[in-house]
């Protein structure tokens, strides 16, 4: 059964530092995975697709079979990067599966 | 302006009655969802609709109902039958073939039973 894990569901980070927000899956099939981030009052938002291999807002995540991972990484963390992150796995058909997600904050 | 629009905002319900949720899209999206959102469990997804009249359950749709009978609507219905639904419940809507530009999401309705 598809499954995807977000170890942490809070991490803190001081600014300029960096961050990984972690994401596991377990899938059969061939994977393709989001990562979706949710800010303050704002709705729920595409961040970046493994299939694009782009960098959105300095965050870059890179698809790891070997390792069933896609954790999402930024050099130097900003504070409005604090957030609620996402991780997603896309499965049959168009629905997704999402994990527990993390709450980043980043403090000044 | 183009977008999923989820109202109310904000429902309250008693125990026992049945609740509408709207969901109202003018992408022309062919598929819509709708998630519950708890603290700690991150979105489980409650029903979803690939095309016109069609829907499928997803992982927790004991104790809600769906109907799609319009492409731009898919109102979910919380029935007495759920044991839980004190929660926030998000919207989404995709086009399929399109998927990978991911979701459109609502502003979602919080749910409280009183």
């Amino acid at each position: 059964a598809q499954r995807v894990t977000q170890p942490e569901k809070l991490l803190s980070v001081f600014k300029g530092a960096p961050v990984e927000l972690k994401c596991n899956y377990s899938y059969s099939g061939s994977p393709e995975l989001f990562w979706y981030v949710q800010y303050s009052r704002q709705r729920l938002q595409l961040l970046l697709r493994h299939i694009s291999r782009e960098s959105i807002k300095g965050f870059t995540a890179d698809l790891n079979k070997g390792e069933t991972s896609f954790h999402l990484k930024k050099p130097f963390a900003q504070e409005e990067d604090s957030a609620m992150y996402y991780c997603a796995l896309k499965t049959s058909g168009s629905r997704l599966t999402f994990g527990e997600g993390t709450q980043l904050t980043v403090n000044p | 302006d183009g977008g999923i629009t989820q109202s109310p905002k904000y429902l309250f319900r008693k125990e026992g009655q049945n609740v509408t949720l709207s969901c109202e899209q003018n992408l022309n999206h062919d598929a819509m969802y709708w998630y519950r959102q708890d603290p700690g469990q991150g979105l489980r997804l409650i029903y979803y609709s690939q095309i016109v009249n069609d829907f499928q359950k997803g992982d927790i749709a004991e104790g809600y109902s769906v109907s799609r009978e319009k492409k731009e609507s898919f109102p979910l219905t919380v029935t007495s039958a759920q044991k839980n639904p004190t929660a926030f419940y998000l919207c989404a809507s995709s086009l399929p073939g399109t998927d990978n530009y991911g979701y459109t999401f609502g502003s979602g309705t919080r749910l409280t039973v009183v």
